[in-house]
């Protein structure tokens, strides 16, 4: 079993849907990482929480410790959100940039 | 947050070449990291650039098959060495800060798309 499981896997979408895309990991964690990858390669990172939710234009993202879950929400989503986005943790007491990460969930959002 | 910048964004080489890629940052930076991510698969650490010294390699990569440099704060170079088609991958960059001891932020650069013949 993978240490951080993302799902879904795949997801389409129409333009203007509510998204959410899930991340359970078994380890502990000091914090979690949500990163965007487009087709190019480049990763951007989106956000960066460790507890409770954190919130940048249409992207939400949440954490919990306890559950160890963390989600993150597009709203109205757009064709220009269609990527890769993937949930990485550092381990706690893990060797600092060791981040471990997800297969990614690719999202496609149809016009 | 910091801005990072990586040459070049893709190359084709040949077998047994090297290519070296530099990754420059817009701010002082505590941590340097370099990331492979082969086709299909997800990110692996190579190795941690330190500033003035070796870098620390990850489990499976040697440091004659990677070199790593970093000078200063903001710019570091990995090389690719004596390439093979395994090594076809995106090299992607990756930049932290401290806080309190702690690692408190992490930002990766566009990568570098190396695709070997």
């Amino acid at each position: 079993k993978n240490e951080v499981e993302q799902s879904p896997q795949n997801l389409t979408a129409q333009e203007g849907e509510f998204i959410t895309i899930n991340c359970s990991y078994s380890v502990g964690i000091s914090a979690l990482h949500w990163l965007q990858q487009h087709p190019g390669g480049g990763i951007v990172s989106l956000f960066m929480l460790s507890s409770g939710k954190k919130k940048h234009g249409r992207l939400i993202a949440t954490i919990n410790i306890q559950e160890k879950h963390s989600s993150l929400h597009i709203t109205a989503s757009h064709p220009r959100d269609s990527a890769v986005y993937i949930c990485a943790v550092m381990n706690y007491g893990g060797s600092q940039g060791n981040l471990i990460f997800g297969k990614g969930t690719k999202l496609s959002v149809k016009p | 947050s910091a801005v990072i910048s990586q040459k070049p964004s893709r190359d084709i080489c040949q077998r047994g070449t090297s290519l070296t890629i530099q990754c420059q940052v817009d701010s002082q930076v505590t941590m340097m990291f370099w990331y492979r991510q082969q086709p299909g698969q997800s990110l692996t650490l190579i190795a941690t650039a330190n500033q003035g010294s070796e870098a620390t390699y990850e489990s499976g990569f040697v440091i004659d098959k990677f070199p790593i440099s970093r000078p200063n704060l903001t710019f570091s170079t990995l090389t690719v060495s004596n390439m093979s088609p395994e090594d076809s991958s995106i090299y992607l960059c990756s930049v932290g800060t401290l806080r309190q001891g702690y690692q408190d932020t992490q930002y990766f650069g566009p990568g570098t798309r190396l695709t070997v013949l």
